[in-house]
């Protein structure tokens, strides 16, 4: 199984709203991330998670909460968003993190469509 | 830093003509560079990749890039396009540390029949 998953596909929510955004993958890697997509723009980085251990935070507003329950999943919990944070939110998993593992070679999902009303 | 430049932001081009885009890249020790495609409202997808060795690599989708450290280039090139390859191309170099993927602007292809 080559596949990163991710739900909802699409996700509409008010600014006072709580949501969540999920992502598993069953390729055995042990790296995943977040990523956030505005249109005609390349994906910038949110999160990494590195062993189920967060690695990064690219300075990411705390109203996004990520969390890896297990080394399949990754979540994004939305709180209180804006309407800016209006994207197409993208997870990627790749073997591992690090020059000499690859980091590079990731798998991305399909993504979630997000709108803040 | 790293960093990557993709000079076209749009490419047209006849089906069944041939396609090279662009991809320049800045970083002092050795790349990891890869092209991943886009269609849209979807995820990305790796169409190549290139570590080390052979500076000519080949991918899926009848896609190939060649590496040239003279230029620091990494440009994507395809024979004959075909109606389905219109999407948005992102070249990428992995930073330094590794976690991080450094994309380019993106070139979005468009294929005329």
């Amino acid at each position: 199984d080559t596949e990163v998953t991710q739900t909802p596909k699409h996700l509409v929510m008010g600014m006072t709203n709580k949501k969540s955004l999920k992502c598993e993958q069953h390729m055995g890697h042990r790296a995943m991330y977040w990523y956030k997509q505005k249109a005609k723009k390349p994906p910038e980085l949110m999160f990494v998670y590195s062993y189920e251990k967060l690695s990064i935070n690219e300075s990411v507003p705390s109203r996004f909460s990520p969390e890896c329950p297990n080394s399949s999943l990754l979540n994004l919990h939305l709180h209180a968003l804006q309407p800016e944070d209006s994207a197409l939110y993208l997870c990627a998993s790749s073997q591992q993190t690090g020059r000499n593992s690859k980091g590079g070679e990731q798998f991305f999902g399909p993504g979630t469509r997000l709108t803040v009303l | 830093a790293q960093s990557v430049t993709q000079p076209d932001i749009h490419i047209t081009v006849s089906e069944g003509a041939s396609l090279e885009l662009r991809c320049n890249y800045s970083y002092g020790a050795t790349p990891y560079l890869f092209w991943y495609v886009q269609s849209p409202g979807q995820g990305l997808q790796l169409l190549l990749k290139y570590f080390s060795g052979d500076t000519l690599v080949q991918g899926i989708k009848g896609f190939e890039a060649e590496f040239k450290r003279s230029q620091s280039s990494f440009n994507l090139r395809k024979p004959s396009v075909h109606w389905s390859d219109a999407a948005e191309y992102f070249c990428a170099v992995v930073g330094a540390d590794g976690n991080k993927l450094v994309f380019g602007a993106g070139t979005i292809l468009r294929v005329k029949s």
